[in-house]
């Protein structure tokens, strides 16, 4: 089935780290995404990861995946408060994107 | 670069009128675009698959005859909304998929969105 899941809501305090978490639930998704919108805006790509990767690490951000329980993780170390937005975890099936509920990070003096 | 721009960033129509909008990658080519809609605190939904030259491919649910899809060149696709109603009310996000020559493209780059208020 297409369904990408996760928690709706984060805070943290700035300079700690922030992790958000997802699930999916079809084995066959090719790429996960990680992408940042900020209000009244559209999606900016954050990072991506193949399939067959485990991990990836790019500046502050760290993507950690799991394929046996279909979970993916957004770590952002050092928060910041331009760090607050929505981040939506999308599955890569044939082609299209399936997009999770989104997480609203907040990040807090 | 992977730049997507989206025009108008915002519309106010009245009920019954039809509205269009543009979609453009500016430096890249795009065989492929994606349209989306996203109803406040929610998540994106695919709308339709916009293929270059041939016609295109809607989601379950989507009326094609109301949301009419024209993907006429390598940069430019654009939706129009017929007959808008109140509920057609959203923010319309497209997104591109950038031609490879490798034949293998895992990456979509989002326009900023267009608000679309329907009175």
């Amino acid at each position: 089935g297409e369904d990408v899941e996760q928690s709706l809501f984060l805070s943290v305090r700035e300079g700690d780290s922030s992790v958000i978490n997802c699930t999916y639930t079809d084995s066959s998704s090719t790429y996960l995404y990680w992408y940042k919108q900020e209000p009244g805006a559209g999606l900016q790509l954050l990072t991506y990861i193949f399939s067959n990767m485990d991990m990836k690490q790019d500046q502050r951000l760290t993507v950690l995946l799991n394929k046996k329980d279909k979970h993916l993780s957004l770590r952002i170390a050092d928060t910041q408060t331009g760090d607050s937005a929505i981040y939506f975890c999308a599955e890569n099936l044939g082609g299209k994107l399936i997009f999770g509920q989104g997480t609203t990070l907040q990040v807090k003096p | 670069g992977a730049v997507v721009s989206q025009h108008p960033s915002r519309v106010i129509c009245k009920s019954g009128t039809s509205v269009k909008i543009e979609c453009r990658s500016l430096d890249f080519q795009a065989t492929t675009m994606f349209w989306y809609r996203q109803f406040p605190k929610q998540s994106l939904m695919l709308m339709a698959t916009s293929n270059e030259g041939s016609k295109a491919t809607y989601e379950q649910g989507v009326e094609k005859d109301k949301f009419l899809i024209n993907h006429a060149s390598l940069t430019l696709s654009t939706l129009t909304v017929t007959s808008a109603h109140p509920e057609d009310s959203s923010f319309y996000i497209c997104s591109a998929k950038p031609l490879s020559t490798s034949g293998i493209s895992y990456e979509q780059y989002f326009g900023p969105g267009t608000r679309l208020t329907v009175t």
